[in-house]
C-alpha cells in the first residue's frame, strides 16, 4: 500500500459527460501529479500541483482540469468525454516539489468512455 | 527530445536472471527509476539511481547506469512468478519537474 487514495476504482460514463476523480496523497506529501496510462499513448504525465499551486504541466488536454485543495486532496476533471479518454488515471505523490524526492503512485481509477 | 525506450516483451525461466533494459535522451535527468506494475494493479516504485551513481544493489535487484551510453537496465536475480509484471524505466529531468516514461516491458517467467 503506497499511501494514495484514488476514488473511484472504476467509472463508466457516456461520452459528451464530465467526471472527477479524486486523490488524497500521502500523509505528509505535498506535490501531487495525475498521470493518463492508455494503451496507445503509454503512459503520460499530465499536471503537478504542489501546496496548492500549479508546479509543472505535460500532456494535459484544454477540456482536462486539476485543482489541489487546502488539504492537498487533489482532483482531476475530464469533461465534454471522447471514446479516447478511456484510460486509466494515476495520482502520485511525493513530499518536496522538486526533484529530489520519490513519488509513490495509486492504485489508478480506470475510466471507460462508452 | 524526451523519450525514453524499452523493449515490450521479455521472457525468462524461473530462477534465472532477468535483464530488462532502457534507454534515454536527456543527459541532463537526474534520477532514474523502475517503476513495476502488476495486473489490475498501480506502480510501485522497485528502484532508482542517481544520475551521478553507476550502479545500485538492492537484494534481488541492481541497477546498472551507463551515462555515456544513456542506458539503464535493472537485473532481478533469481526470477520468481511472482516477478511477473510490466516493468516501467523513468526519467526524471533537471530542467523540468515531470516524470517521462518508457512504454514498459511485460517480463513473463516460464517455468
Amino acid at each position: 500500500d503506497s499511501g494514495v487514495t484514488q476514488t473511484p476504482k472504476h467509472l463508466i460514463t457516456a461520452t459528451g459527460q464530465r467526471v472527477t476523480l479524486r486523490c488524497s496523497p500521502r500523509s505528509g506529501d505535498l506535490s501531487v501529479y495525475w498521470y493518463q496510462q492508455s494503451l496507445d499513448q503509454g503512459l503520460q504525465f499530465l499536471i503537478q500541483y504542489y501546496n496548492g499551486e500549479e508546479r509543472a504541466k505535460g500532456n494535459i488536454l484544454e477540456r482536462f482540469s486539476a485543482q489541489q485543495f487546502p488539504d492537498l486532496h487533489s482532483e482531476l476533471n475530464l469533461s465534454s468525454l471522447e471514446l479516447g479518454d478511456s484510460a486509466l488515471y494515476f495520482c502520485a505523490s511525493s513530499v518536496g516539489g522538486d526533484l529530489n524526492t520519490e513519488a509513490f503512485f495509486g492504485q489508478g481509477t480506470r475510466l471507460t468512455v462508452v | 527530445g524526451e523519450d525514453v525506450e524499452q523493449s515490450l516483451f521479455l521472457s525468462v525461466r524461473e530462477g534465472d536472471s532477468s535483464v530488462i533494459n532502457c534507454t534515454y535522451t536527456d543527459s541532463s535527468s537526474t534520477y532514474l527509476y523502475w517503476y513495476k506494475q502488476e495486473p489490475g494493479a498501480g506502480l510501485q516504485l522497485l528502484t532508482y539511481i542517481f544520475s551521478n551513481m553507476d550502479m545500485k544493489q538492492d537484494q534481488r535487484l541492481t541497477v546498472l547506469l551507463n551515462k555515456k551510453d544513456k542506458h539503464l537496465s535493472l537485473r532481478i536475480a533469481d526470477t520468481q512468478t511472482g516477478d511477473s509484471a510490466i516493468y516501467f524505466c523513468a526519467e526524471r529531468y533537471s530542467s523540468a519537474s515531470k516524470i517521462i516514461f518508457g512504454s514498459g516491458t511485460r517480463l513473463s517467467i516460464r517455468p
